[in-house]
């Protein structure tokens, strides 16, 4: 069974802080990893992720891949009050393109 | 842009109705992904369709189905609604053949009475 799991859970911190969200994952016949933010609404896309090592970096946040170790992190610098959302992490795999989220980590900035 | 389109936003339907919720995917998207997501819970994977045939299924309960019509759309039944079923149900639409990623709806509110 695909498992995708995400740490921490919950994260506090102030404004103006650097964050690492991480996304490991265990699945068959891997094809992407992607990174959602959700508010009160839709998660909204962020990154997605095929290949190893390779940044993607889009503004104040940036992700990068492991596929050998089977993870990725998701870095925002200097967050803002608007950053707080849950963060998704979901994986593509196996021969369909079903996606398998974690739990997903609910990120708060503080004033 | 056009965006993935659902219908209802919010839907209230007391126990044991029916309840069909509606998803318009952006155009020239082939695949259609459905998920349900209880509160403080991640998006579970219901059921997908890629051109109009269903292409992989979830934790799809017996009480549902679903289908992807010639336009693309898709509508997924709820039948013999249990107070269990309230949740968020978002689509999320992509275009397979150029492993795009799949971009979410808004999403339907269903809450069961």
């Amino acid at each position: 069974e695909d498992k995708v799991v995400q740490s921490p859970l919950s994260l506090v911190v102030h404004e103006g802080d650097t964050v690492t969200l991480n996304c490991s994952y265990e699945v068959t016949n891997f094809r992407s990893l992607l990174w959602y933010k959700q508010e009160k609404k839709a998660p909204t896309f962020l990154f997605m992720l095929t290949s190893s090592g390779i940044e993607k970096k889009s503004g104040r946040l940036s992700s990068i891949l492991d596929k050998k170790e089977l993870f990725s992190i998701l870095n925002i610098t200097a967050t803002q009050t608007g950053d707080s959302a849950v963060y998704l992490c979901a994986v593509e795999a196996g021969g369909n393109e079903k996606l398998t989220f974690g739990t997903g980590t609910r990120l708060t900035i503080i004033p | 842009a056009a965006g993935v389109i659902q219908s209802p936003r919010h839907l209230i339907k007391e126990k044991r109705e029916t309840a069909t919720l509606k998803c318009y995917p952006i155009p020239r998207h082939d695949t259609v992904y459905w998920y349900q997501q209880g509160p403080g819970q991640d998006p579970q994977f219901l059921i997908s369709f890629y051109e109009k045939m269903q292409s992989d299924k979830g934790s799809i309960p017996d009480r549902f189905s679903a289908q992807q019509f010639s336009d693309y759309h898709s509508e997924l039944n709820m039948s013999s609604l249990e107070l269990g079923d309230s949740a968020l149900y978002f689509c999320a639409s992509s275009l397979t053949d150029l492993n795009t990623e799949a971009f979410f709806g808004q999403g339907t509110r269903l809450t069961v009475v």
